[in-house]
């Protein structure tokens, strides 16, 4: 089975700080994706990021970067120069799949509320 | 990319009657899932719907409490039958696409 854990509820920081929000999974399968999403206040869910377990090199995005380590099997997720419009739920997620798609069932993390403050 | 559409996007009902909520995306997806996201907590995946046959639930949900159909490609529908106010959660409707899953508004159910 698989289980993914996000250790930190909530987090508030100050606005301009860096953030990282840890996720770690569990899986038998060896052919597996890793997903970030957001999910502001207004509750629709933003894709983020996808990454599969075969393609370890981190990624950045603008303020965004992650950071895949198989041997740990996290996946975290780091806020650079955190922004108010930052403020909201981050959910880790988890699929097993083929080399070709990811066309599975997700399998979310308890999410991690983040609160930007001014 | 999918858009997904979900109708109604809130109701209130009341205890003992049933919800229908509608999930159109707007080009064709290979799998459908419904999921349940409770208040503050992170979402749970109820069945995965497929198209023409029976939908494969996930442990702790029955078909006879969530009867769901997939007619064709872009459209699903999801019951909640038999609401009692622990039913009240928002329910979200996704759509498997190339590389991600693409997920709708959500419909916010509360049940009095």
């Amino acid at each position: 089975a698989q289980k993914v854990t996000q250790a930190q509820t909530e987090i508030s920081v100050v606005e301009k700080e860096d953030v990282t929000l840890d996720c770690v999974y569990e899986t038998r399968d060896t052919t597996y994706y890793l997903f970030w999403y957001k999910q502001p206040p207004s509750g629709e869910l933003v894709f983020l990021i996808r990454r599969n377990s075969f393609d370890e090199q981190n990624e950045i995005s603008g303020r965004y970067s992650w950071n895949f380590q198989k041997s740990t099997s996290s996946f975290n997720f780091t806020i650079t120069a955190s922004q108010v419009v930052d403020s909201a739920v981050y959910f880790c997620a988890l699929s097993e799949g083929d080399q070709y798609n990811a066309g599975n069932m997700l399998t979310f993390g308890g999410g991690t509320r983040l609160m930007v403050k001014p | 990319s999918a858009v997904i559409s979900q109708k109604p996007s809130r109701d209130i009902c009341q205890r003992g009657t049933s919800l229908t909520i509608q999930c159109q995306v707007d080009s064709q997806v290979t799998m459908m899932f419904w999921y349940r996201q409770q208040p503050g907590q992170s979402l749970t995946l109820i069945a995965t719907a497929n198209q023409g046959s029976e939908a494969t639930y996930e442990s702790g949900f029955v078909i006879d409490k969530f009867p769901i159909s997939r007619p064709n490609l872009t459209f699903s529908t999801l019951t909640v039958s038999n609401l009692s106010p622990e039913d009240s959660s928002i329910y979200l409707c996704s759509g498997q696409g190339v590389y991600e899953q693409y997920f709708g508004p959500g419909t916010r159910l509360t049940v009095t």
